[in-house]
């Protein structure tokens, strides 16, 4: 079974508008990965948020985590077309990657 | 049911030497990629496979490492000369499809230290 779960599906914006996304998950972990991933490459790390932290920032990424709903989003503020891609989570329990959320972002 | 399968699953290796990693995606899987996770650390990733394309060596750290892919199946990441800091579980993935229309489901990892 699949522990990241991310929702919506696709998701496209404006430039400058913030995009948020968000991922369940099933069984308990001990921290939750964000990734990214751009078309034809492989999945690149952006943010690990550990099951004792509720919130996390990196530049424009805001991660939180709400274990006892077992689930997570991510926030990015004032896109960029860049940011074009698709975005998955992980758990650390099971190394096993959803279908992600494809963003694009209109110029 | 068969997933993605890797050998060794433990290999200890002194400094300097060269190791041979294994993968074996699912069958039927066009796209495969190579990631690297040192303790603590998340996925970075290393290389990527899809069909018979070139592959994607962007992520491969130094002229060390190296990877090939026969018959568009079975992969051997190979380090060679190896350091200290390339102690890390290197994990292989495989998917139907490349970019974000495939799940990637991943093997076991083999598990490196370099003494």
């Amino acid at each position: 079974s699949q522990q990241g779960e991310e929702d919506p599906q696709a998701l496209s914006i404006q430039e400058g508008e913030n995009a948020t996304m968000n991922c369940s998950y099933k069984t308990s972990i001990n921290n939750l990965q964000w990734y990214r991933q751009n078309s034809g490459r492989g999945l690149v790390h952006l943010i690990l948020i550990r099951s004792n932290e509720r919130e996390k920032h990196s530049g424009r990424l805001r991660v939180t985590l709400d274990t006892s709903k077992k689930s997570s989003s991510l926030l990015i503020t004032a896109s960029r077309a860049a940011d074009t891609a698709s975005y998955f989570c992980a758990t650390d329990i099971e190394l096993i990657f959803g279908t992600g959320t494809r963003l694009q972002v209109f110029p | 049911g068969a997933g993605v399968s890797q050998s060794p699953s433990n290999k200890v290796t002194e400094k300097g030497k060269d190791v041979e990693l294994r993968c074996d995606p699912i069958s039927g899987h066009t796209a495969l990629y190579w990631y690297r996770q040192s303790l603590g650390q998340g996925l970075e990733f290393l290389i990527y496979f899809q069909g018979n394309s070139a592959p994607d060596k962007s992520g491969l750290p130094s002229d060390r490492f190296s990877a090939e892919r026969t018959g568009g199946s079975v992969s051997t990441l190979t380090i060679q000369r190896t350091q200290q800091e390339d102690s890390a579980v290197y994990l292989c993935a495989s998917s139907l499809a490349d970019g974000g229309r495939g799940t990637q489901y991943f093997g076991p990892g083999t598990r490196l230290l370099v003494l």
